[in-house]
């Protein structure tokens, strides 16, 4: 059964950083492309990042270019997000999410329950 | 990168037809066939519905449908069922290596 339990969601200060994790299971981790999903209070969805099954591969929301990190260790089948400089429009609930295939084109076949973050004085 | 433009809202009764549309450009939605759709019931993470236009996943009814033409794809919900009721979102590869969503629709069924 795939599974993707994401963590490291909390309530920060604006300008700090947060580095969320993905921790997958129940499939060969290294095949496929992985994406970071949020979703605001209320609101849609938003993508912000993606990275092929090899990592050479990577893409950012221009919301969050030059703040955060996509990065991925097939040796550990594990997703990150490392954000810096967070800003109260990041607020929101970050979902990990599987690619279909190994490139980052393709659609999201298996998502996780989310970590909430929460930018905040 | 711009969003995906989608009607804020569509509603159909029990066994109606209703379609949503997604409008984007000639850099995503026209331009490439990985076009999706999702399903966000409230509180529930989104779930594949349709991938590369008109594919449906396993386990999907065939009450599903996808389209595009031009810069325009659409879901199409055939034989609307109460638990249809939901948020869609629609997805495309805008290419290097970036995707966009559409700002959702809420399907109510009637």
């Amino acid at each position: 059964e795939v599974q993707l339990v994401e963590s490291g969601g909390g309530l920060v200060q604006p300008g700090r950083s947060l580095r969320l994790s993905c921790a997958a299971s129940g499939f060969t981790f290294d095949d496929y492309a992985m994406h970071w999903v949020r979703q605001a209070p209320g609101k849609g969805l938003e993508w912000v990042s993606g990275i092929n099954w090899n990592s050479d591969r990577i893409g950012y929301a221009d919301s969050v270019k030059g703040r955060f990190t996509i990065s991925r260790d097939n040796a550990k089948n594990s997703l990150y997000l490392q954000m810096n400089s967070l800003r109260a429009e990041d607020t929101a609930l970050y979902y990990c999410a599987r690619g279909r295939g190994s490139g980052i084109a393709a659609a999201d076949d298996y998502w996780g329950q989310g970590t909430l973050v929460t930018v905040s004085s | 990168q711009s969003a995906l433009t989608q009607p804020p809202s569509a509603s159909g009764s029990p066994g109606q037809s209703v379609t949503i549309s997604c409008t984007g450009t000639s850099s995503d939605v026209g331009n490439y066939k990985y076009v999706s759709w999702y399903q966000q019931h409230p509180g529930r993470a989104p779930k594949l519905t349709i991938y590369e236009v008109s594919e449906r996943p396993s386990g999907v009814p065939d009450r599903f449908s996808g389209s595009k033409s031009g810069n325009t794809a659409s879901l199409t919900v055939s034989g609307l069922q109460a638990e249809d009721e939901a948020d869609y979102y629609c997805s495309s590869y805008a290419g290097s290596n970036n995707m966009l969503f559409g700002g959702g629709t809420k399907l109510t069924v009637l």
